[in-house]
């Protein structure tokens, strides 16, 4: 099973900053398989990134996906009031694992 | 719209059952494989078990293998997961969740779909 491990837990930064999420996982992640989902207190996970790169439908292109193999980021490039929540990655190489969360809170 | 609402959450002495529904709507519900995700107080999401689109293909999470169940309706476009023999560690919400592509040998995709949720809270 892979095991995705996200750094760091939380992310203290003011609206309009840069945000950078890591997400590294034990072993290769093949054909990129690897989305990011935010969740917002009391609502379920929302799905942002797929495919590492690959916008859903509807989500703003502050966010964007990079990565490969075992390291993977989520970049918001300024964070804007409805930004703050916890995001998670996800791999489905075979099984579906997630990490353990980034929360990106208010400074 | 695509929309998914579970049901069927609730307390439940530990050692007892719950089913758990979760009824499709918007979308051609029997090509498209589902999973169960859930999310104890405070956590983590944590995937729970997947049934293929025709319902031939079915996995679980080693902490629920042999207890829960997973199935589908395609007559009634509704998903459900059978609980038994429920611990207090099972006390989560229970998402459903859509995944985009389901062939005949993988259906571990990204979820493009969530339900709201439904709490179980195994307690005595």
């Amino acid at each position: 099973e892979i095991v995705l491990t996200q750094s760091p837990g939380t992310l203290s930064l003011s609206p309009g900053e840069r945000a950078t999420l890591s997400c590294r996982a034990s072993q290769s992640v093949s054909s990129n398989y690897l989305a990011w989902y935010q969740q917002k207190p009391g609502q379920a996970p929302r799905l942002l990134i797929y495919g590492v790169s690959n916008r859903a439908t509807g989500i703003p292109n502050r966010f964007s996906g990079s990565g490969s193999g075992t390291d993977f980021t989520l970049t918001i490039s300024r964070l804007e009031p409805e930004d703050f929540a916890v995001y998670y990655c996800q791999q489905y190489d075979g099984s579906l694992t997630f990490g353990g969360g980034t929360k990106v809170e208010i400074k | 719209q695509v929309q998914l609402v579970e049901s069927g959450g609730g307390v439940v002495q530990p050692g007892r059952s719950l089913r758990l529904s979760c009824a499709a709507s918007g979308f051609t519900f029997s090509t498209y494989g589902m999973h169960w995700v859930r999310q104890a107080p405070g956590k983590g999401l944590e995937w729970v078990a997947v049934i293929w689109y025709d319902g031939a293909k079915k996995y679980y999470a080693d902490s629920v293998k042999g207890r829960f169940t997973i199935s589908r309706d395609n007559s009634k476009n509704t998903l459900y997961l059978q609980m038994n023999s429920l611990r207090a560690e099972d006390t989560a919400v229970y998402y459903c969740a859509r995944v985009r592509f389901c062939s005949s040998t993988n259906c571990y995709g990204y979820l493009e779909n969530w339900g709201q949720g439904t709490l179980v809270t195994v307690s005595s």
